[in-house]
């Protein structure tokens, strides 16, 4: 069956630093999705993705945060200088049109120091 | 803003028996619904969906309904099992805002043998 992967697992990083993280959706889905969990929190959404722009975003995606799809398979989320309250799982999510479910990825542990 | 709550975060129920894990809404505006699982270090699993002009849905042993007058959705299992304990989360969405699921705090089921 079809999944969503996300790359890496883990991902520990210095606060200030860059970091990407990488999912590889479903290949015939056409809307892509971030997600995150804060320790304790609810699963909050990030953005959308489609026809290789930006559909919505949360205000919690602010200019520190940007999406790409540099090839066909790739949908990358990457935080340019890193905040310690940015610690969370990432997950990743795909659908095929926007009224059909979302699926979603095994997610990305992020630990700022 | 908690528009999608779960407020029993946690169920223990026995094997065999049914497990009710319950959600509420304060958005009128939600129109589509679904209940995810998750394991530990694992991202929500889709299990079952409910469009708004429906009050129930039914996929083997799991079935979801919906009162939309109460602002209210359940999910039913059974009979449960041991592989169903997992953290239920809720979600819902909605037409204006397709895309982007507003997600429940989550009911952690324990079944016992």
């Amino acid at each position: 069956e079809p999944e969503v992967t996300q790359t890496p697992s883990h991902q520990v990083t210095q606060m200030g630093q860059e970091v990407i993280l990488r999912c590889v959706p479903i290949s015939n889905h056409l809307y892509f999705y971030w997600y995150r969990q804060i320790l304790g929190q609810k699963v909050e959404f990030l953005v959308s993705f489609y026809n290789n722009e930006i559909s919505e975003k949360s205000e919690i995606f602010d200019d520190q945060f940007s999406v790409e799809r540099p090839d066909g398979s790739n949908f990358t989320l990457k935080i340019r200088s890193t905040k310690l309250e940015d610690s969370a799982m990432y997950f990743c999510a795909s659908s095929v049109g926007s009224q059909e479910t979302q699926y979603f990825g095994p997610g990305t542990r992020l630990l700022v120091l | 803003d908690q528009q999608v709550k779960q407020n029993s975060p946690s169920l223990s129920v026995q094997e065999g028996r049914i497990s009710i894990l319950n959600c509420d809404y304060t958005n009128s505006m939600f129109d589509y619904f679904l209940w995810y699982k998750k394991y530990p270090a694992e991202g929500p699993t889709f299990l079952i969906s409910i469009s708004s002009i429906k009050d129930k849905n039914e996929d083997g042993r799991f079935t979801v309904f919906l009162n939309k007058s109460a602002k209210h959705l359940s999910l039913h299992i059974v009979p449960s099992q041991p592989g169903d304990s997992a953290v239920y989360f809720c979600a819902a969405i909605w037409s204006g805002s397709a895309r982007q699921l507003t997600f429940g705090s989550g009911t952690q089921l324990t079944v016992l043998p």
